[in-house]
């Protein structure tokens, strides 16, 4: 299985700015997905982030507020643009790897 | 569009009491059904993959099963350790997995 690190782990941040979170993987993959996790939620993928192309994004889901990076083959970041209180929640990457899905530790935001 | 559904929310054990967990879905062309684990504060971990009907999976004091329709996550004799929510997700085409809502398990000593 794979080694997926995130940065920050966690943050509190204020209304109107934005964040940008890293997740960084021990291996070379070709997809990598971003996540969220609303408070007492369950899981809904945000975007699959292609290394060399624009990310495909879920419905609900728009590049100029959650924008994503994908330079190489093991890394990725994903941006909270312009964040409201309604943005507060775990954020998580994940890759695929064996046909199974793997998760980093996640990044959880406060937006106050 | 696909549809999973966990139930109970909850569930209250005693250490011991095996219980069993249920994830029904809705899906056209499964191409996998996941469970994972889940402690607070932490990203999901992977505990099994199930492909077709009839197939089952043990771990430990976990089992999971698949039907056409729903699978089951059997936990025998918990532990404390054992305390966590429990997601379940079904993958078809593509890559996206759809997740349920979760199983919120506490094994009380």
């Amino acid at each position: 299985s794979a080694v997926i690190s995130q940065k920050p782990s966690r943050d509190i941040c204020q209304r109107g700015t934005s964040l940008t979170i890293q997740c960084q993987v021990d291996s070379q993959v070709t997809m990598m997905f971003w996540y969220r996790q609303q408070p007492g939620q369950s899981l809904t993928l945000i975007a699959t982030a292609n290394q060399g192309s624009e990310a495909t994004y879920e419905s609900g889901f728009v590049i100029d507020k959650f924008p994503i990076s994908r330079p190489n083959l093991t890394f990725s970041t994903l941006t909270v643009s312009n964040m409201s209180p309604e943005d507060s929640s775990i954020y998580l990457c994940s890759v695929m790897g064996s046909g199974e899905l793997f998760f980093g530790e996640g990044s959880r935001l406060t937006v106050l | 569009e696909d549809q999973v559904t966990q139930s109970p929310e909850a569930l209250r054990l005693q250490e011991g009491e095996s219980s069993s967990l249920n994830c029904s879905y809705t899906v056209s062309g499964l191409r996998g059904l996941f469970w994972y684990r889940q402690d607070p504060g932490k990203g999901p971990e992977f505990l099994f993959t199930l492909y077709s009907a009839g197939e089952e999976k043990e771990k430990e004091r976990l089992k999971a099963t698949l039907t056409k329709k729903e699978s089951f996550l059997h936990i025998t004799a918990p532990k404390p350790e054992d305390s966590a929510t429990y997601l379940c997700a079904v993958k078809a085409a593509g890559n996206k997995l759809t997740f349920g809502g979760g199983t919120r398990v506490l094994v009380k000593p």
